[in-house]
């Protein structure tokens, strides 16, 4: 079975600041894809960033990059330059053969 | 366009109401996912729709019913629901091809209350 812990339930940081997320999983497999999803209070969960484990290049889609080390089965998330807009749960997530498994979430606030 | 959309987005029904909650999407994709989340935690997989076929159960009471009439369409029956059904019921959909083609995608989701 695979396991996704997402040991901090809650962060903070103070805007223009950069915040890391931290997740780690549980997989014997050896190719998957791992997700990051963001769910802003009272609204949609939509993706911020994405990563084929066949890649040792780290993903990076604008203020948002991933850190991801297979051997220890760690994917965390660096937000640069924090906006109030980012403030959200964040769930990491694995996934393989279509079904995803999600961490328990790390609740971020972005202070002004 | 990524766009799933879900009715209504608040329902409040009895526990001897029969209601049915709706998911759409137009971008082409073969498989389409119910979720139960409940405040502050992580989504919970209720059901898969692969092709229109149902490919995984986990497990759900059979107050809750699935339907899936088309590739674009994914309805939830609820029928005799308990209080602690209440929560938010999310829909997503992916291509079912494989590789990044299974990102999910997913739709604002109906906030239920069971009373």
């Amino acid at each position: 079975a695979q396991t996704v812990t997402q040991s901090q339930p809650e962060m903070s940081v103070q805007e223009a600041e950069t915040v890391t997320l931290s997740c780690t999983y549980d997989t014997s497999e050896n190719n998957y894809y791992l997700f990051w999803y963001k769910q802003p209070p009272s609204r949609q969960m939509i993706l911020v960033i994405r990563q084929e484990a066949y890649k040792q290049q780290n993903a990076t889609e604008n203020r948002f990059s991933v850190n991801f080390q297979k051997a220890a089965k760690s994917f965390s998330l660096k937000i640069s330059d924090s906006q109030l807009g980012d403030t959200a749960m964040y769930f990491c997530a694995f996934m393989k053969q279509n079904q995803f498994y999600f961490g328990t979430g790390t609740s971020l606030t972005v202070i002004p | 366009d990524t766009e799933v959309t879900q009715t209504p987005k608040h329902l409040v029904m009895g526990m001897t109401n029969k209601k049915s909650l709706k998911c759409e999407q137009h971008m082409g994709h073969r498989a389409m996912y119910w979720y139960k989340q409940k405040a502050k935690k992580p989504p919970e997989l209720m059901f898969v729709y692969s092709y229109e076929k149902l490919s995984i159960n986990e497990s759900v009471p059979s107050r809750f019913s699935p339907e899936c009439p088309n590739s674009s369409l994914l309805n939830l029956h609820l029928h005799a629901l308990q209080p602690e059904d209440s929560a938010l019921y999310l829909c997503a959909s992916s291509q079912a091809s494989g590789g990044y083609q299974e990102t999910q995608y997913f739709g604002p989701g109906t906030r239920l209350l069971v009373l």
